[in-house]
């Protein structure tokens, strides 16, 4: 199975922060990796698919890139609606597997 | 438009047994895999499995495989998880999702909220 590894666990950040998250998977997953925003008690919502392709209606301050096995989600300003936990997810292959998740609270 | 409406929440006790739904609209049902994931309270997100309602054909996480059944009825464009006994380790928020053709998941279910208690 292709684990996911995602850091941190959590940040504070303050409102226009620059915020990234980072995934690690532990084979090449071939970007097949999307990005998930939570709020409590809400279904996931899809951010970004194939590791950098944003999804129609996702603010442009979210961004995704890869490097190797390395994938990262970046915040470029955070804002107020912000403030939820972030999910990597790869599906190259069954199983599909997550991330921990990083909680963004504010400072 | 697609929507994913799920079965509300169940009480239960161990070793009772359970199904739970996902009822599709907007969309031809059978053509799209339907996965479901599991989240534990206050933890992450887990992939259960997924089904293709048009054959049936069912894929599972090594986690999973034996614990739950996923199934499907395409005359009422449904999905359902079922468990034949369930543990107080099943407590935990249940979703649906659709499969996109890229694999990733764009539309889920709200969610059913499954607690096991005696």
């Amino acid at each position: 199975d292709i684990q996911m590894t995602q850091s941190p666990s959590s940040l504070s950040a303050s409102v226009g922060d620059r915020v990234t998250i980072t995934c690690r998977a532990s084979q090449s997953i071939n970007n097949w990796l999307a990005w998930y925003q939570q709020k409590p008690g809400k279904a996931p919502k899809l951010l970004i698919n194939k590791a950098s392709t944003l999804e129609a209606g996702v603010p442009s301050r979210f961004s995704g890139s890869a490097s190797g096995t390395v994938f990262t989600l970046t915040i470029s300003s955070l804002q107020p609606d912000d403030f939820a936990t972030y999910f990597c997810q790869h599906y190259h292959s069954y199983p599909w597997t997550f991330g921990q998740g990083t909680k963004v609270e504010i400072k | 438009e697609v929507h994913l409406v799920q079965s509300g929440a169940e009480v239960k006790k161990p070793g009772e047994s359970l199904k739970i739904s996902c009822q599709a609209s907007g969309y031809s049902f059978a053509k799209w895999w339907i996965a479901w994931v599991r989240q534990m309270p206050g933890k992450g997100l887990e992939w259960i499995g997924v089904i293709y309602p048009d054959d049936s054909d069912t894929k599972y996480s090594p986690s999973f495989q034996g614990q739950v059944t996923i199934s499907a009825d395409t005359s009422i464009d449904t999905a359902y998880l079922q468990w034949s006994s369930l543990k107080a380790s099943d407590t935990a928020i249940y979703f649906c999702a659709r499969r996109e053709a890229s694999s990733h998941m764009r539309y889920w279910g709200q969610g059913t909220l499954v607690a096991v208690s005696s």
